[in-house]
């Protein structure tokens, strides 16, 4: 079976400081791979999603990238973090594009506070 | 810009009432509809995904209908439970660009 593991759980940081998520997959291949976020008393907001290998398209323009260095594995990182990026990031997969009519399915979340 | 609409943001429900609530979406360039359940520290669960004009889905206690013509879908619990206490979200699939557009979601509260 498929299990998806994203950490940290929670993370505080400072204002300016990096910020390195981290979100692996296992059980499938060639996944399909999300990063979202939810700001306080939002909806979901879909910030990166890859088809593969260093393929990454950026759904919004900001302070953030996603890489995909390995088949399995998706990582969400700055710089130079901003206020205005506390929130709750989830990673999610799919089964390949060739099967749309498939749910994601999503990690824990990493509800992170910037202060 | 295309816009999903949940309706009600928020419904509060005796336990053992049976309730409903509706997803709006736009009707051209549709593929698939999706439905998720998250729950209060957890991560979003799929219900269902939905494709035909028609389309009837269940789960449990949990269904749902899509009509691709107008753009709506409703999601109906029958004889809700304190577990049933969760954000339910739909998402639509557009064959535009193949992602889901996530709406703002209802918040169900189940009173004891």
């Amino acid at each position: 079976s498929q299990t998806i593991h994203q950490w940290p759980a929670t993370l505080v940081q400072p204002v300016g400081s990096p910020l390195s998520l981290e979100c692996t997959v296992e059980g499938t291949s060639n996944p399909n791979l999300y990063w979202y976020r939810q700001a306080a008393g939002r909806g979901l907001q879909l910030l990166f999603y890859s088809v593969g290998i260093g393929q990454i398209s950026s759904e919004v323009p900001q302070n953030l990238s996603a890489s995909r260095p390995q088949d399995r594995q998706f990582i969400l990182s700055s710089k130079k973090l901003l206020l205005s990026d506390s929130g709750f990031y989830l990673c999610a997969w799919k089964r390949p594009d060739r099967e749309s009519n498939q749910p994601q399915h999503f990690g824990d979340g990493t509800r992170l506070s910037i202060l | 810009i295309l816009n999903v609409e949940q309706s009600p943001q928020s419904l509060h429900v005796q336990e053992g009432d049976s309730t409903n609530f509706t997803c709006s979406f736009p009707s051209s360039n549709f593929y698939a509809l999706h439905w998720y359940r998250w729950e209060t520290a957890k991560s979003p669960e799929a219900l269902f995904v939905m494709t035909l004009n028609g389309d009837e889905k269940k789960k449990g206690r949990i269904s749902a209908t899509l009509n691709t013509k107008e753009g709506y879908s409703y999601l109906y619990i029958k004889g809700s439970q304190p577990e049933d206490s969760a954000t339910y979200l739909c998402a639509p699939l557009m064959d535009s660009n193949y992602q889901l557009i996530w709406g703002a979601g209802t918040k169900l509260i189940i009173k004891p």
